[in-house]
C-alpha cells in the first residue's frame, strides 16, 4: 500500500481565495482524521470522520473549513474564503478501528501533508 | 479536558549521550498513550503505544515507559539519525490529543 495520500503538497493562494486539500487513506481503513500543525499550537484535531460519516467536527475553527468524505477512498477538506491566519501544515491520517484494541498496535498513519500558504 | 505536555521543547546531544523525553499528561480513563516520531517535511510516524502503568517498549535505542501521570522516552547512545522531533499522544476516547514535541538534535 502506498500510505495516506495527499495532494497537493504545497498551495500557495491570496487571502479570500478557496483552498480544496485532497486525501487518499490506506484501503481497508475505516476513521479517517484532519489535523493542522503549528509552530503555536502543535497538532490539532480539525475532524474526523468513521466509515465515511463525520463524527466530531468541534476543531474546525470557523464555517470558511468545512470537509466531506464522499466515498471510503476520498476526502477533501476546504476553506473558503482563505485568510492568512490559516497558513499551517494540515494532515490526513487514518486507522482501521480508532485506536483502540489490536487497532492500537499500529496508531494513526499520517499522509506527508499539505504546507498551506495564504498571502 | 485531555492535555499533553512535553519537555524539554528542544533538546541537543553528542552522539552516544543518552537522555529521556518527558510527556505529562491528564485524561479521563487512559486508552492508550502513543509515541510518534516526526521528520522534517514529513508526517508522525508511529513509534509506540502503551496502556498501563508499568508497562515499557523498546525499539532500538529507543525505550518507552508510563506511569499514571507521564511517560519517559529513553533514548541510548543516540546516533545523528535519531534526530526528529518526537511526538506524545493520548487517547481516551477519538481521537489522539497530542502534545507539541519535542525538538531532538544528535551531535556527530
Amino acid at each position: 500500500d502506498a500510505g495516506v495520500i495527499q495532494s497537493p503538497r504545497h498551495e500557495v493562494t491570496e487571502m479570500g481565495q478557496e483552498v480544496t486539500l485532497r486525501c487518499k487513506p490506506i484501503s481497508g481503513h475505516d476513521y479517517l482524521f484532519w489535523y493542522r500543525q503549528t509552530m503555536m499550537r502543535g497538532l490539532e484535531l480539525l475532524i474526523y470522520f468513521n466509515n465515511n460519516v463525520p463524527i466530531d467536527d468541534s476543531g474546525m475553527p470557523e464555517d470558511r473549513f468545512s470537509a466531506k468524505m464522499p466515498n471510503a477512498s476520498f476526502s477533501t477538506l476546504k476553506i473558503q474564503p482563505s485568510e492568512p491566519r490559516d497558513s499551517a501544515v494540515y494532515f490526513c491520517a487514518s486507522s482501521f478501528g480508532s485506536g483502540e484494541g489490536a487497532a492500537s498496535n499500529y496508531g494513526y498513519t499520517f499522509g506527508s501533508g499539505t504546507r498551506l500558504t495564504v498571502v | 479536558e485531555d492535555q499533553v505536555t512535553q519537555s524539554p521543547e528542544a533538546l541537543r546531544l553528542q552522539e552516544g549521550e543518552s537522555s529521556s523525553l518527558n510527556c505529562s499528561y491528564t485524561v479521563s480513563g487512559l486508552r492508550g498513550l502513543f509515541w510518534y516520531r516526526q521528520d522534517p517535511g514529513k508526517g508522525p510516524e508511529f513509534l509506540f503505544t502503551l496502556y498501563s502503568a508499568g508497562e515499557e517498549k523498546e525499539k532500538e535505542r529507543l525505550k518507552a515507559t508510563l506511569t499514571k501521570k507521564e511517560s519517559f522516552l529513553h533514548i541510548t547512545a543516540p546516533k545523528p539519525e535519531d534526530s526528529a522531533t518526537y511526538l506524545c499522544a493520548v487517547q481516551a476516547s477519538p481521537p489522539l490529543v497530542f502534545g507539541k514535541g519535542t525538538r531532538l538534535s544528535v551531535i556527530a
